[in-house]
Formats: C-alpha cells, sequence, structure tokens
C-alpha cells in the first residue's frame, strides 16, 4: 500500500530534550515536506526536500533541522525543542514538486 | 508574501443542503489545490486546478478557479455527513519562485444529520 508514515504519532517531552521523528514513504517521491499545523495560524511548511541531499528552508524553519540521505526517508530533528514547538507535525511526499501530496497520519507533540 | 484567505472559517449545514468555501489569494494563483482534513488526521487530496476559469468535479464536490486566477471556490451539492472536516486550500509553489507551499487556514465543515 503506497503511503506515508510518521513516528512516532504521540510524543509528550521536556524542554531542551533533542528529538527525532521520522518520515518514510514507500512511492519514491521525489519531493518531501514537513509541516506544523497550530489553531489559527493553518498549516506552515517548515521544510521541504525536492531530492536526496537537496532541503530547503519551508516559512517556519527556526528550531528545526532536516537531513534527506535517503530517498524514501526524512527526519524532522529537534535539537533542543521549546514549548512553541508544541503541535500537529505534518509529512507529505509528492511524485515531484508540482504535483498532488500525500499526507501522513501526523505526530502530536507536546513540549513541557 | 502571498496569503490565501478562506471564508467562511466554519459552517454548519443540515445533511442535504449545498455549501460553498471560497479561497482567496493576495497573488494571481499558478495552480490551486483543495485538500479535505478529517480532525486530527493528515489531509486527502481532493483536486488541482491550474487554469483560469477551469472547473473540476469529484462525486459531489465541484472546485472552481476565476477567470483572474484569484480565488477559487469549492461548492458541495447535497451535503452528506460524511462530507465533514475541514477543507483547505493551497497554493502551487511556483508562484513563489521556490517550491514553498503555503495554505489557507482551512473551512471547518460540520453536517448535520
Amino acid at each position: 500500500e503506497a503511503q506515508v508514515t510518521q513516528n512516532p504519532r504521540y510524543l509528550i517531552t521536556v524542554t531542551g530534550k533533542k528529538l527525532t521523528v521520522t518520515c518514510s514513504q514507500n512511492m519514491n517521491h521525489e519531493y518531501m515536506s514537513w509541516y506544523r499545523q497550530d489553531p489559527g495560524l493553518g498549516l506552515r511548511q517548515i521544510y521541504y526536500s525536492m531530492n536526496v541531499e537537496v532541503t530547503d528552508k519551508g516559512d517556519v524553519p527556526e528550531g528545526y533541522k532536516v537531513s534527506r540521505k535517503e530517498k524514501r526517508n526524512f527526519p524532522l530533528i529537534l535539537e533542543s525543542p521549546s514549548p512553541n514547538q508544541t503541535s500537529l507535525y505534518f509529512c507529505a511526499s509528492s511524485l515531484q514538486g508540482l504535483n498532488e501530496q500525500f499526507f501522513g497520519p501526523g505526530t502530536r507533540l507536546t513540549v513541557l | 508574501s502571498q496569503e490565501l484567505e478562506q471564508s467562511p472559517q466554519s459552517l454548519i449545514v443540515q445533511e442535504g443542503k449545498n455549501l460553498t468555501i471560497n479561497c482567496t489569494s493576495s497573488k494571481t494563483l499558478y495552480g490551486l489545490y483543495w485538500y479535505k482534513q478529517k480532525y486530527g488526521e493528515g489531509l486527502i487530496f481532493l483536486m488541482m486546478l491550474q487554469k483560469g476559469g477551469e472547473e473540476k468535479s469529484h462525486e459531489k464536490i465541484t472546485a472552481k478557479l476565476d477567470e483572474k486566477k484569484q480565488q477559487s471556490s469549492l461548492h458541495i451539492t447535497a451535503s452528506q455527513p460524511s462530507h465533514a472536516g475541514i477543507y483547505l486550500c493551497g497554493a502551487d509553489p511556483t508562484t513563489s519562485g521556490t517550491y514553498k507551499y503555503i495554505f489557507g487556514t482551512g473551512t471547518r465543515l460540520k453536517v448535520l444529520a
């Protein structure tokens, strides 16, 4: 089944404790992206990747890192999480940058 | 920078009623995506519109991009409880010259049985 998977689905952590949210797709898509969704602010892009080793900032990249070492994986790294990073995070992929995106199920992160 | 404004922000309709959601851009749209999200879940692609005046339909949902390409509307005919969720419009990233996507803040739809 074609899908985008994210892990973990739920995470409660404390300020400053490094964490990684994994994202994997099995559709051989070139484009992958991370978003965060917050009430009243909608869906905002954090980082995106056009292909392996090619990443670029979205609208809200501060406090996040990404890497794209393999085509299928695009992990989101929070080196020192803060409470303002409490949010619902989505990973998405598409064949190329201008096609429909397939979204993962979301990761609900709470930073205390 | 480009912004997408959706209206209304929320909508409650009786089952069987028609409804329209609008997405207005601050700049010309070169492509517009509509997605549906069930509460707390991932987004599901509905339709993509690229040409001014283009109209697409899927089951009871019709979306249109106006001639001036600064507004899109999503129309649901004879709404059903299964239509409930959050509808988001997203802009083709090439409008920004990069591959950055932007989305509207969403319209929450509730359909009363």
